[in-house]
């Protein structure tokens, strides 16, 4: 199965800072690659699909990039909203769609 | 406008039964993948399921032979029944709908999350 490795595990960040999270997947994945957002006690959302995709409604401070078997999560400016986890997803072939560790963005 | 409601969650012994429910709106769940992910209380997501359009289905290896995902078109309705349950399937199970970019599968929609606490 290929796993996701997400670093780091924890960040903290000021308001207006410019955040990077990393995915990397076990092997070449090509662009499948999705990256979702999870506030405590509330299901995930989806921010980016296909690696830079952004999904509908989603603010354009949030990017993505890369492919092959690494993978990027940009906001550009942090907002006090944003302050939450981050999980990158993999759905290269068939299943199992393995998601990373995720990133716990906390307020610095 | 896409939603989707569970169902179905609660206190169960090991070994016990359990069956979740999801009712979607907005679309059809008979036209569409949809999967179920978890999340152990304080942990991350794991993928448990998925069924596609044409009935195929796959599982994560924890919950193969023991967890079934199915639809009921006329109710517009996905399944997971859960069978042989152990204490670490304890966790906040989530139905969620499968969107096909043609460059990936990705989780677009997703119902509100229904505990499953596995305990004696």
């Amino acid at each position: 199965d290929i796993q996701t490795t997400q670093s780091p595990s924890s960040l903290s960040a000021s308001v207006g800072d410019r955040v990077t999270i990393t995915c990397r997947a076990s092997q070449s994945i090509s662009s499948y690659l999705n990256w979702y957002q999870q506030k405590p006690g509330k299901a995930p959302k989806l921010l980016i699909y296909a690696a830079s995709s952004l999904h509908s409604g989603v603010p354009s401070r949030f990017s993505g990039s890369g492919s092959g078997t690494d993978f990027t999560l940009t906001i550009s400016s942090l907002q006090p909203e944003d302050f939450a986890t981050y999980y990158c997803q993999q759905s290269y072939s068939t299943p199992p769609y393995t998601f990373g560790q995720g990133t716990k963005l906390e307020i610095k | 406008e896409v939603q989707l409601v569970e169902s179905g969650g609660g206190l169960i012994q090991p070994g016990g039964s359990l069956r979740l429910s999801c009712a979607a709106s907005g679309f059809t769940v008979s036209n569409s993948f949809m999967s179920w992910v978890r999340q152990a209380p304080g942990k991350g997501l794991e993928w448990v399921s998925v069924i596609y359009s044409g009935g195929s289905t796959y599982y994560a290896d924890s919950v193969k032979g023991r967890f079934t995902i199915s639809r009921d078109n006329a109710r517009n309705t996905l399944f997971l029944q859960m069978n042989s349950l152990r204490v670490e399937d304890t966790a906040v199970y989530y139905c969620a709908r499968v969107y096909d970019s043609g460059s990936g599968s990705s989780f677009d929609y997703w119902a509100q999350g229904t505990l499953v606490t596995v305990s004696s």
